[in-house]
């Protein structure tokens, strides 16, 4: 399975807008990008989703680079709630095993 | 409301006690698996079910089985617990043709 690289931690400023990379090198062309995030002492949480385009939801937007072999999860405001680890995973849904790498995450502090 | 629920939340036990984690979700899910989560490991999948009578390996199944007998139920057996077994154990359910999956609080195991 094709495995993404993420940095192990970052910080914002509260209000301020985040963006999270990922990459993914070895993507193929069946491969979605999900992010999910872990809150403290919670279970993982669905993010977003994307394959090609640039998608956006109430939570966040995803920008996928031409060659897909990067993305990076746009918080618009980064708030207190939104420390949490985020993790970047690629998934060949059509296997419809849902079976998610989930790797170690970049951890985001939110600095008031 | 649409949850994914785990028993007990926190166990500890002794070598070789059999266990049991009970894993229920009331969204009629056909997807669900377990993941363990350990400190620089990340979250690692220990089996899958894609429906009731049908489920396969994930990453790490040693030491673990399981069983689906009912579409809602889901649970993590323990056959012989080992120290190497203590972890934060996570259950999630997800629409087989859905891209978003679901996941439970949490069992905080401690085999010693």
């Amino acid at each position: 399975d094709a495995k993404t690289t993420q940095p192990n931690s970052m910080e914002s400023n509260e209000e301020e807008p985040v963006h999270l990379p990922c990459n993914h090198s070895t993507i193929s062309g069946t491969d979605y990008i999900h992010w999910y995030r872990q809150l403290p002492s919670q279970g993982p949480e669905y993010v977003i989703h994307g394959l090609t385009s640039n998608v956006n939801n109430r939570m966040a937007s995803l920008a996928i680079a031409e060659d897909r072999k990067s993305s990076t999860l746009i918080l618009h405001r980064a708030t207190l709630r939104d420390a949490a680890v985020y993790y970047c995973i690629l998934s060949r849904h059509q296997t419809g095993a849902n079976n998610l790498f989930f790797g170690t995450g970049t951890r985001l502090t939110v600095i008031p | 409301e649409a949850q994914v629920t785990q028993n007990p939340r926190y166990l500890i036990t002794v070598t070789g006690k059999k266990l049991t984690v009970t894993c229920s979700q009331n969204m009629n899910h056909e997807y669900m698996s377990w993941y363990r989560q350990d400190p620089g490991l990340g979250l690692r999948q220990i089996y899958y079910s894609m429906n009731v009578e049908v489920t396969d390996k994930g990453d790490v199944p040693e030491g673990y089985k399981v069983s689906r007998k009912e579409k809602r139920n889901f649970p993590l057996i323990l056959e012989s617990p080992s120290p190497n077994q203590t972890s934060l154990y996570f259950c999630a359910s997800s629409r087989f043709t859905d891209y978003e999956q679901y996941f439970g609080p949490g069992t905080r195991l401690t085999v010693t």
